[in-house]
């Protein structure tokens, strides 16, 4: 009965490619969020979907693009990948100002 | 503009030995506070949230406490064990109705035998 879960745990692929990470909620939150963590372990938030609408976009690139096709889903899109895109990649859910709760992370190495 | 940080950046100590860990915050105007657990390679646990309104959380050998006018919170973790090894990290909400946490760099414990 896992609450937040994402695939896949783990992504390889070369630059200029396009990719998907999924993420499914089973806990009824109203909010999902995509945080990227760099290689020096320093969480950022980069976007927030909340019933279906996006209520956060920080400063990512557009190649970045975050889809809900329902309120228990919210995939990440990342088109032309770049070196720097390598991170991992947390999907997290919520009520709205109430304890996030985060996903196992997808580790995205791009080379 | 919000900003949250983490003293110390790593703490090593033995087994059994109380500890705190400490977050600040330049903001005080927050909806709440959470800490969460990291171990290597894995995603974060949330460990404790603690409400504006509150001044303090605990679950099992953990306290945490909130001082919103002087922007803190500390981790209290009585009896440390091998297994609470790990990186611990404070996040705040930056406001409004987006839910978005700004997280400090977080501190790595090492609990030794």
């Amino acid at each position: 009965d896992t609450a937040v879960s994402q695939t896949p745990k783990y992504l390889v692929t070369q630059m200029g490619n396009d990719k998907s990470i999924k993420c499914e909620q089973n806990l009824g939150h109203d909010t999902m969020y995509w945080y990227k963590q760099d290689s020096k372990k320093f969480l950022k938030i980069m976007f927030s979907y909340n019933n279906k609408e996006l209520i956060i976009n920080e400063t990512v690139p557009n190649r970045f693009s975050p889809k809900s096709p329902d309120k228990a889903h919210l995939n990440l899109h990342i088109n032309s990948l770049e070196l720097g895109d390598s991170a991992v990649y947390f999907c997290a859910s919520s009520h709205t100002h109430y304890e996030q709760y985060f996903g196992p992370g997808t580790r995205l190495t791009v080379t | 503009k919000q900003e949250v940080t983490q003293i110390p950046a790593a703490l090593s100590v033995p087994e059994g030995e109380n500890l705190v860990l400490n977050c600040s915050f330049t903001d005080s105007a927050i909806y709440n506070l959470q800490w969460f657990r990291q171990d290597p390679g894995k995603g974060l646990t949330s460990l404790l949230l603690i409400q504006s309104s509150q001044r303090e959380q605990t679950s099992g050998r953990l306290n945490a406490s909130l001082d919103k006018s002087s922007g803190r919170s500390t981790l209290y973790i009585a009896a440390s064990q091998p297994g609470d090894s790990a990186t611990y990290l404070c996040a705040v909400p930056l406001g409004g109705n987006t839910g978005k946490l700004i997280f400090g760099q977080g501190t790595t414990l090492q609990v030794k035998p």
